[in-house]
This record gives structure tokens, C-alpha cells and sequence, in this order.
């Protein structure tokens, strides 16, 4: 019975590369939330998808973030031409359903460094 | 802007003390509100949560109380324990944007043994 699944959990890069994150949710949930955290701030939304659909992207910057939730396979977070701005903790929760709750399933976290 | 936040950012306490920690919210919208405990190197996990209908509620160890008036919330940790230092989070969810919730910027609980 496995929760929300992300990876890679550390993930380095330098200015100008490309980062992709990836989240699995867990077993029979359809609907996945990205969250950036900062450090020492809390999370801010950035997008929810469900299969194949983005349901809300107000979150997410307007230039070099993009993410999807193809049809089979994980949900991805991907970031282009990063830059040092974007060194964060980036969470993935899912929920089988559009939760007015705060009952979301978090992952453990994917923790990016931009050097 | 309407935010989450917190009054004091790091809360040291005596194992088997109770544990207050306030949270201030200015979205009078605002219908749900909940706390998250995150551990270091982990993702938030959901504690207890409450809705705008409601003053209080406990949980097993925990309360959250929850005064509209003054836009304020809290939670009460029962007989700390060293497994519950970590930072805490509240976070609340606007009614007509059911999925997005706005955390607050967190505070940190220490527990002296």
C-alpha cells in the first residue's frame, strides 16, 4: 500500500539545465497537486491535474514550468533553463477525488538545487 | 493581500508540557482550515482539521480552536512528546477554490527532554 512516490528525491543541477520531477500517486487516485516550498516558508500551490488534463495552473510560473499527467505513467513537473530562484522543496499530493479537505496525501518531497 | 500566518516562528517546550501554537488568518472567506506537522526531510502530514462552523475540536493529544472574531486559530499538543518536534503548518482552503490550499509560513516546535 504504497503513498504518493517521488522522485528523485535530491536533484542538482546547474543554471540552464533542465530539471524533471516526477510523482506517482497512490494506488487508485486520479487527481495530483504540485506544492513548491521555499525554504523556511510553507507550501504554495501551483497545479492541479487530473489524467491527462490540467485543471488549474494559477500556481505555476508563466515561462519554463510545465507539467502533465499523461495517461499511464507518473505526473511530471518540469522545469526549464532552471536558474537559482527555483532551488526548492517541490511536494506532490493526490487524492482520489477533488478534496474540499485537507486530507491530501503528500509525498515525501523532491528537493531541487540550482548551483 | 489576504494570508496565513504565524506569530512566533520557533516554540521550545519541556517534554510533558502542552504545546500552544497560534496561527492568524485575514480571508474571512476562508470555511476550512487545517494543521500540517512536517519532520525534517518529509512531507507535510495532515494532524487535525476544523471547519468555519465550528470552535473546537480534539483529536488524540491535539485541539485546534478556531475564533472567527479575531481571525485567529490554534493548536494544543497534550503532554509533548519528542516525536513531535518538527514544524508545523496552518493552512486554510477558500471555499470557491476547494483544492488549493495557502499554508501559513510554519513554525517550528522544539521539545526539551
Amino acid at each position: 500500500n504504497a503513498g504518493v512516490m517521488q522522485n528523485p528525491r535530491h536533484l542538482v543541477r546547474r543554471r540552464g539545465q533542465e530539471a524533471r520531477l516526477r510523482c506517482s500517486p497512490m494506488k487508485g487516485h486520479s487527481h495530483v497537486y504540485w506544492y513548491r516550498q521555499l525554504p523556511e516558508e510553507g507550501l504554495k500551490f501551483m497545479v492541479y491535474l487530473q489524467k491527462e488534463n490540467i485543471i488549474d495552473e494559477s500556481g505555476m510560473p508563466k515561462e519554463r514550468f510545465s507539467a502533465e499527467f499523461p495517461k499511464e505513467g507518473p505526473s511530471i513537473l518540469r522545469i526549464q533553463q532552471v536558474v537559482r530562484g527555483d532551488s526548492a522543496a517541490y511536494f506532490c499530493a493526490s487524492s482520489p477525488r477533488q478534496v474540499n479537505t485537507g486530507e491530501l496525501f503528500f509525498g515525501e518531497g523532491s528537493r531541487l538545487t540550482v548551483l | 493581500g489576504e494570508s496565513v500566518g504565524l506569530h512566533l516562528p520557533t516554540l521550545s517546550v519541556q517534554e510533558g508540557d502542552n504545546s500552544i501554537i497560534n496561527c492568524a488568518y485575514s480571508n474571512s472567506a476562508s470555511d476550512y482550515f487545517i494543521w500540517y506537522k512536517q519532520e525534517s526531510g518529509k512531507g507535510p502530514q495532515f494532524i487535525i482539521d476544523i471547519r468555519s462552523n465550528m470552535d473546537k475540536r480534539q483529536g488524540q493529544r491535539v485541539t485546534v480552536l478556531l475564533n472567527k472574531t479575531v481571525k485567529h486559530l490554534s493548536l494544543q499538543i497534550a503532554a509533548t512528546q519528542p516525536g513531535d518536534s518538527a514544524v508545523y503548518f496552518c493552512a486554510e482552503n477558500i471555499s470557491d477554490s476547494s483544492y488549493k490550499l495557502i499554508f501559513g509560513s510554519g513554525t517550528r516546535l522544539l521539545v526539551r527532554p
